[in-house]
Order: structure tokens, then sequence, then C-alpha cells
């Protein structure tokens, strides 16, 4: 079973702020890494596929980049709007998610 | 419009047994694989459950292996969670999903 480690687990940023969340996974998955961006009730909204690639519509303050094992998300300037859980998900062999990383305005 | 309508959930007691269902709509279902992700309250996502597009191979995680089963209905645009002997630890929202297109969930809780 491939394993998702995401980092951290919640921050406090303030708007404007750029914001990096990592993921490790426990082995090579090349580029088959999705991000989702999920509000309090509800399902998650898919950002970034491929690993880098922003999904039709996303804001482009949204980025991911990445290969093998070690992957990075980042929001550029962080928005009111950005407040929400995210998380990493591979899917190389079947599907496994980051813990996720709370994303709070400070 | 692309959608996926799940259905089925609710209360049950520990030991029983519930059927998820979950429609789709506005793709070509039968191309996709489909899977079942679950969310205890206020925790992470987990993966539950894949079934692929001619419904051949089936893939679940460890803690439902023997007690869940996943199917699909390429007929009726519809994949299935069967849930027996539920634990309290399977209190979620179950979602099913392909991707980038996710249903509203839901909630199964189990308790006595």
């Amino acid at each position: 079973d491939i394993q998702m480690t995401q980092s951290p687990s919640s921050l406090s940023a303030s708007v404007g702020d750029r914001v990096t969340i990592t993921c490790q996974a426990s082995q090579d998955i090349s580029n088959y890494l999705n991000w989702y961006q999920q509000k309090p009730g509800k399902a998650p909204k898919l950002l970034i596929y491929n690993a880098s690639n922003l999904k039709t519509g996303v804001p482009s303050r949204f980025s991911g980049s990445g290969s093998g094992t070690d992957f990075t998300f980042t929001i550029s300037s962080l928005q009111p709007e950005d407040i929400a859980t995210y998380y990493c998900q591979q899917y190389k062999n079947l599907l496994t998610f980051g813990g996720g990383t709370k994303v709070e305005i400070k | 419009e692309v959608q996926l309508v799940e259905s089925g959930g609710g209360l049950v007691q520990p030991g029983g047994s519930l059927r998820l269902s979950c429609a789709a709509s506005g793709f070509t279902f039968s191309s996709y694989w489909m899977s079942w992700v679950r969310q205890a309250p206020g925790k992470g996502l987990e993966w539950v459950a894949n079934i692929k597009e001619d419904g051949s191979e089936k893939y679940y995680v460890d803690s439902v292996k023997g007690r869940f089963t996943i199917s699909r209905d390429n007929a009726k645009n519809s994949v299935y969670l069967q849930m027996n002997s539920l634990r309290a630890e399977d209190t979620s929202v179950y979602y099913c999903a392909h991707s980038s297109i996710w249903g509203q969930g839901t909630l199964v809780t189990v308790s006595s």
C-alpha cells in the first residue's frame, strides 16, 4: 500500500501570503497525484491533477509541482475564500489520501 | 450536467447492513472506474473501494474487506456499496467519486 504523508496538518496565514503544503509518497508514484480543496459540509473539489495541471476554471493562484515521491501545493496569494482543508491523493495504485491541511486566516 | 447522487444512508445498529446507491448522469459512466470514499465526522478522507469499468476488478481498503461489496450496473448508470456487519467506526459520510466528479455524500451512522 502507498502511504501519503502531508504537512503541515494546519496553518494560519494572512491574506496575500504565499502558502505551501507538502505531500510525500511512500514510494514512487510518478505524477499520479491530485490536490483537492474541501470546505465544511461540501464534497472535495479537484484543483490540480497529474501533480501540476490546473483544472479548468480554478484560479491561477493555485499551483502544484513535484514528481516521484515529493510534491508541493502552493497558493501564491491567500484569499479569504481559500479557507478550507486541502488533501493530496495518489492514484498510481488504487487511491490514498494525505491527512489533510486545514488552512485558516491569521 | 455531470453529477453523482448518492442515497441509502441512515441510522443502523452495530452488526446491521445498509446498501448505498450512486446514480450517475451527464457522462459516459461505463467508461470509468468508480470509487467510494468516506469521511468520519471531523476526520480526513479515506478511500473505501474501487470497481473497474466493467465490474471485473474490485478492490477494498483492509478495514472493510469481507464486510463491504462494491458493484455496478452500467445499464442503470449506478454504482452500489453493500455494507454488512457494520461497526461504530464505519460511521461516516460516504461519497461516490471519479476524479473530479463527486456526489454530495450520504451519511451512515452506526449506533445502538
